[in-house]
This record gives C-alpha cells, structure tokens and sequence, in this order.
C-alpha cells in the first residue's frame, strides 16, 4: 500500500543547530514532494517544492533534499531559531493513479530550545 | 480581506443539528478544497472543486455535503454527524488542479457532542 511516513517523534534541538526532518515514502512514482509549516491552531504553510528530478532546492535558510532511489526526501533548516518551532509536513503528488491531490505525512513537530 | 478566510473557527454541535462551514478565498483561484485533520493523522482530502465542479469526492460519507456556488466561495454542509468527526476542517485553494502551492485558511475545529 501507499504510505508517507514522518518522525511522529518531535525533533528537540537548540538554537542555532540545523535541523533535519525526514519524509519516507513508499509505492509512490512521485511527481513532486512539498514541505509544509504549521503551527498551533492554524493551516500549512507552503514552504518549498522539489520535483522528482530535482536533487536539492534551497530557499533562505530552508533547504530540501530528494531521493527517489532511497524514496525520501530531507528538509533541513539551519541556524535555527525558537520561532522554527512548528510542525513541519510533507506532501507528494503522485506522477500516475493519485488523480488531483496531494497527499500528506503526519507531520513531525521540531522544538527549538534557546 | 486576504488569502483564505474560514468561519466559524470553533463549532460545538450536537449530533442531530445541522450547521454549514464557510470557506472564502480571495486570491483568484480556480480549485479549492476540504481537508480534515485528526490529531495524530495526516490531512485527509475530502472533496476538490475545479471551477466550481466537484471533481473528487474521496469516499466521504453522505452527512458531509460540499457546496461550489463559484471561484471564491465553499461550504461543507453538516448533517447528523458523529463524536468521531470531530477534527480540525481545512479549506484550501490553488491556481489550479495541477498547480503546485495551496494555500490553506485557518481551519474550523469541530466538536460534535
């Protein structure tokens, strides 16, 4: 069966390390994967997009990785700060048979501590 | 207003009423859409619009019924719903179907009695 799959852990890591979050999928052909923000109480915020033949993307701090030999992709964020505390989901849309939506992980919550 | 608007934000309802959620987008698009969110489960797409036609209803039982009366503009209608639908109900919206970011409003949480 299809699965996303994220760290239902939460990643706890002080200010100014990078944080790394990891999105694992399995019988997908992806046509894209998509990182997501959310914090309490309200929507995910569209972060970045990385397609399916793209290896890195990098935006501000911000950057993903992608490979679709290991069938996962990497989000990391460096020098991180307290206001990085959020959920952070994946998403992927399927090249073939996912019609028109995205599907998503369960997210994996990072704490930054100062 | 910007972006994606959502009303109620919180809704307390017993299981024989009915009430409706609005979701606005004001950004132009063609295609929205109602996720809902369970704690610990990842966002379930419910149904999607594209230019006001429903073109995916992902199993979604009968006492949840969406309403497209145009681009700007979604309702999920709720009727005889159970405890376990209670959840946090997303609207969001894109350009378009194929198109790459959506962007979600703040979410209706739900509470059924």
């Amino acid at each position: 069966s299809q699965k996303i799959e994220q760290n239902s852990e939460a990643l706890n890591i002080q200010e100014g390390k990078t944080a790394t979050l990891t999105c694992n999928y399995t019988n997908y052909s992806p046509a894209y994967l998509q990182w997501y923000r959310q914090d309490p109480g309200r929507g995910p915020v569209f972060l970045l997009l990385i397609r399916e033949n793209e290896k890195e993307k990098r935006k501000e701090r911000l950057k993903v990785t992608f490979d679709t030999t290991l069938k996962q992709s990497l989000f990391h964020i460096t020098a991180s700060q307290p206001a990085d505390s959020a959920t952070y989901l994946c998403a992927l849309r399927a090249l073939t048979g996912g019609g028109n939506k995205l599907t998503f992980g369960t997210g994996t919550q990072l704490k930054v501590e100062l | 207003e910007t972006g994606v608007t959502q009303t109620p934000r919180h809704l307390v309802m017993g299981m024989t009423n009915k009430k409706s959620l609005k979701c606005e987008q004001h950004l132009g698009h063609n295609a929205m859409y109602w996720y809902k969110q369970s704690a610990k489960k990842p966002l379930e797409l419910m149904f999607v619009y594209s230019l006001e036609e429903r073109v995916e209803n992902n199993s979604v039982p009968s006492r949840f019924s969406p309403e497209c009366p145009n681009s700007s503009h979604l309702f999920l209608h709720l009727h005889t719903l159970q405890p376990e639908d209670s959840a946090l109900y997303l609207c969001a919206s894109s350009t378009g179907l194929a198109d790459n970011e959506q962007f979600f409003g703040p979410g209706t949480r739900l509470t059924v009695l």
